[in-house]
């Protein structure tokens, strides 16, 4: 069964302390891994898409980077507004396009 | 450039009553899947349309069913309502093949059963 993990649940920085957001996977055969954010009440904002292994991606204080069996997102001397839900998803071969397994997300709370 | 439209915004509705939910998609999308989020959770695939016709679908019931529209615009509707049917209900479009451009989600129906 395809299935996402997302740690830590939550996450607390101070304003430009760096870290990462892990995502764990297990699918039969990935068609692509996807990062979103989400803020409260808001449907997900696309951020990444990531193929193959060795794949890195970034975005201004942002970079996602995938394994055969996880993805991390990197955040950069982050600011307040990066504050939110970050969401990992996969698309798998077994799937049709479209069909997006998510996990339950990472809050990141980023205080000045 | 309008992204996805989703209306109503906000429902509330007393259990075993039906309910309908739409959403347009982005410009230049012919597909659309929909997604329940309960609260603290990620998303969770209902089904996804696709000229016209239901394409895949996920574990929901029957009591879940969709429609897409010549204009590729969709609806969800959700009969018998129960209290656990509570959530946000999202739509997302994208263009067929297209998946490396990512999966434009609407701001969701946060539907409350009473």
């Amino acid at each position: 069964e395809d299935q996402v993990t997302q740690s830590p649940e939550a996450l607390r920085l101070q304003e430009g302390e760096s870290s990462s957001l892990n995502c764990s996977y297990t699918v039969s055969g990935l068609r692509g891994l996807f990062w979103y954010r989400q803020d409260p009440g808001k449907g997900p904002e696309f951020l990444f898409t990531l193929y193959s292994a060795g794949e890195e991606k970034e975005k201004e204080r942002l970079k996602a980077t995938l394994t055969k069996k996880e993805s991390f997102l990197h955040i950069t001397a982050p600011k307040p507004e990066d504050s939110a839900t970050y969401l990992c998803a996969v698309e798998s071969y077994g799937g049709s396009q479209g069909n997006l397994i998510f996990g339950k997300g990472t809050k990141l709370s980023v205080k000045p | 450039d309008a992204g996805v439209t989703q209306s109503p915004t906000h429902l509330i509705k007393t259990r075993g009553q039906q309910v309908t939910l739409r959403c347009s998609p982005k410009s230049g999308h012919d597909t659309v899947s929909w997604y329940q989020q309960a609260l603290g959770q990620g998303p969770q695939f209902i089904f996804q349309y696709y000229e016209e016709e239901e394409r895949q679908r996920g574990n929901f019931p029957d009591r879940f069913s969709g429609h897409q529209f010549p204009n590729y615009s969709s609806e969800l509707n959700v009969n018998a309502l129960l209290l656990g049917d509570s959530a946000l209900y999202l739509c997302a479009s994208s263009l067929a093949g297209q998946a490396r451009y990512g999966y434009t989600f609407g701001s969701g129906t946060r539907l409350t059963v009473v």
